[in-house]
């Protein structure tokens, strides 16, 4: 069946450096990567997502990048401020279909 | 506008009790879901409609039974609780289009003990 792939599972970094997530998909009809960011305590919510025909997006700090050949897709966080600190989960979604596959999550924790 | 609604936000049940969970959007979506978030797993599907009438099972249905009441609310109900239930308890709704943004609710954490 469908399955996300998500790694590292926890991920620390110094205030400033830059954090990358990647995430494996199965289906190679997935069309649709979007992104969650989880704070402590709190709901996921959208923070960016990409679809099949476009390469990158960026939007401010964070990019995306979406290989399909490889059915690879990754977050890339530059300049880390500790309120970056939260769960990451990525996610796949096929065309004509209601349902997100979502990654297990990346506890990504900023130092000062 | 007050998004996905969820309640209870805490329960705790004893082995065997019964429970139904509440969700209702105000945002006019279509499609409403119900995941379980559990340490390492991430969030797990476990039942969805696609529209007012409808219901699919997800990943991990079983011991679940939902309710699309009307295109507003999605109830999720357990009928025999067991520990293994124990989760934060998540609704979602998704607006329509070519993107499968969902908005989810605050969260329901529940303790069967």
């Amino acid at each position: 069946g469908e399955n996300v792939e998500q790694h590292p599972s926890t991920l620390s970094v110094q205030e400033g450096d830059s954090a990358v997530i990647k995430c494996t998909y199965s289906d190679s009809a997935s069309n649709y990567f979007p992104w969650y960011k989880q704070e402590l305590g709190k709901r996921p919510q959208l923070i960016i997502d990409i679809r099949s025909n476009v390469g990158e997006k960026k939007d401010q700090r964070i990019a995306v990048t979406l290989n399909k050949t490889a059915k690879h897709f990754s977050l890339h966080i530059t300049e880390t401020q500790p309120e970056d600190s939260a769960v990451y989960f990525c996610a796949a979604s096929r065309r004509g279909t209601d349902k997100l596959i979502f990654g297990t999550g990346t506890r990504l924790q900023v130092f000062p | 506008n007050a998004g996905v609604t969820q309640t209870p936000k805490f329960q705790v049940l004893k082995t065997g009790q019964s429970m139904t969970l509440q969700c209702a959007q105000d945002m006019n979506h279509n499609s409403m879901y119900w995941y379980r978030q559990d340490p390492g797993m991430g969030l797990r599907l476990i039942y969805y409609s696609a529209s007012e009438g409808t219901t699919d099972k997800g990943e991990v249905p079983n011991g679940y039974n939902v309710s699309r009441l009307n295109k507003r609310e999605f109830s999720l109900r357990l009928e025999s609780a067991a520990p293994s239930q124990t989760s934060v308890y998540f609704c979602a709704s998704r607006r329509g289009g070519s993107k499968n943004i969902q908005y989810f609710g605050a969260g329901t954490r529940l303790s069967v003990l």
